[in-house]
């Protein structure tokens, strides 16, 4: 059974900060693996995807990896800004038999960027 | 503004007073799905759908019901509320069940005494 795993649950860092979150899954037959973003009192927000057959996506500060042998993805930040303390989730997706997929989510690492 | 909207975003209730929890996205989304989150728990999937009339469970459906009647709509339906039905619960929909372009709802945190 697939399980996501992501350590720590909390990080605390100054601003300005490079900072890696990690993600971690248990079945490298993966479709994708996508990170998001929750804001308190908001829904969640899909920050990157990568498809199995990519090793990173980027967009602006953010950077993910994706090393299925491994079954390891992180999310790096550059220059940390207090706007991206939030809690950062990572998913991956599954190919069931039936031709349906399925999301498989972490708990969670929850982000404080300190002025 | 392409959107989920859910209502109520919060909600008290007694335990067997039955309660929706309505759901509305404007991106005429085949799939969409409710999710449940509970602290040091990733999101667990309570129920989705494929496209109108077309529904499954997923992986906590125990005392939950949905409906789809509408494209638009996808309501969740609790029949008798129990207390470890308290949760703060989202819906999200997307173009594709592969998890690409999902977007959610603001949430909804029940508490059931």
């Amino acid at each position: 059974k697939q399980e996501v795993t992501q350590i720590p649950a909390a990080l605390s860092v100054p601003e300005g900060e490079n900072l890696v979150l990690n993600c971690s899954f248990t079945d490298s037959a993966i479709y994708n693996l996508q990170w998001f973003r929750q804001d308190p009192g908001k829904g969640l927000t899909s920050l990157l995807l990568i498809q199995s057959s990519q090793r990173e996506q980027t967009s602006g500060r953010l950077n993910a990896s994706l090393d299925k042998s491994s079954g390891r993805s992180t999310l790096y930040i550059a220059a940390s800004q207090p706007g991206d303390s939030a809690t950062y989730l990572c998913a991956v997706s599954l190919r069931l038999m039936d031709s349906n997929y399925q999301l498989i989510w972490g708990a969670g690492t929850k982000l404080i960027i300190k002025p | 503004e392409a959107q989920v909207t859910q209502n109520p975003r919060y909600l008290i209730t007694v335990t067997g007073k039955k309660l929706t929890v309505t759901c509305s996205q404007n991106m005429n989304h085949e799939y969409m799905s409710w999710y449940r989150q509970d602290p040091g728990l990733g999101l667990r999937q309570i129920y989705y759908s494929m496209n109108v009339e077309v529904t499954d469970k997923g992986d906590v459906p125990e005392g939950y019901k949905v409906s789809r009647k509408e494209k638009r709509n996808f309501p969740l339906i609790l029949e008798s509320p129990s207390p470890n039905q308290t949760s703060l619960y989202f819906c999200a929909s997307s173009l594709s069940r592969t998890g690409n372009g999902y977007t959610f709802g603001s949430g909804t945190r029940l508490t059931v005494v």
